[in-house]
């Protein structure tokens, strides 16, 4: 049973470049959420997708993107890099409205982006 | 919408004490609480979550109590060994959609041999 896995590892961009990371869920999940982790701080919530739409958005700008696929993988995109988007993005699959323990996220190895 | 604060920030015992860490919560209608913990670049893994509807929960040398009224939840790890050395996340969140969780900063615990 695979877990969550998440493309590239690591990623180094210049100002004003575009990134798509990558994000594939725990088999028989349904729901993508993404979450930007800075150095020293708590995951922050930047969006979450179900049945291919945004479900919820955090208090991120709309150069923060998103897209989920038919077989609910999905991937970020982030335009027009800044220098504070450096971070560890992370991926977290749960199932939608499940019984038992499906309320339980599981998150990917993260990919740590960097902005020169 | 819903804030999270956890305390302390960093936190170093013995090996064999025990360690708390507390969280509070602002939103009322937030009714799932995790825990989870990082190891240094690796993913936050789920250690032990509570639903409000349940007071306590214990799992081995782990605890989690919450108390609704003040909105405050806390973390109890007994017995502490060095392998429990790691970043541990409180977070927030609707039962109906744990993906969507608010995090607090974060405690790191240091547990020396």
């Amino acid at each position: 049973d695979a877990g969550v896995t998440q493309s590239p590892t690591h990623l180094i961009k210049t100002r004003g470049q575009q990134v798509t990371l990558r994000c594939s869920p725990k088999s028989g999940h349904d729901t993508v959420s993404w979450y930007q982790q800075a150095l020293g701080q708590g995951p922050q919530f930047i969006f979450q997708y179900y049945e291919e739409e945004e479900r919820q958005r955090g208090n991120f700008p709309d150069r923060f993107s998103g897209h989920q696929f038919p077989n609910y993988s999905s991937e970020l995109n982030v335009n027009a890099l800044l220098l504070g988007d450096s971070a560890l993005y992370l991926c977290a699959s749960s199932l939608a409205m499940g019984p038992g323990d499906s309320d339980t996220q599981y998150f990917g190895p993260g990919t740590r982006l960097t902005v020169l | 919408g819903e804030n999270v604060e956890q305390h302390p920030s960093t936190l170093s015992v013995q090996e064999g004490d025990s360690a708390v860490i507390k969280c509070t919560y602002s939103d009322s209608a937030s009714n799932y609480f995790p825990w989870y913990k990082q190891e240094l670049g690796k993913r936050p893994q789920l250690i032990i979550d509570i639903r409000s509807n349940v007071g306590e929960k214990k799992d081995q040398r782990i605890a989690v109590t919450l108390n609704k009224t003040a909105k405050h939840f806390s973390l109890h790890i007994t017995e502490t060994q060095p392998e429990d050395s790691a970043v541990y996340f409180c977070a927030a969140s609707m039962f109906t959609n744990a993906g969507k969780s608010t995090f607090g900063d974060g405690t790191t615990l240091t547990v020396k041999p």
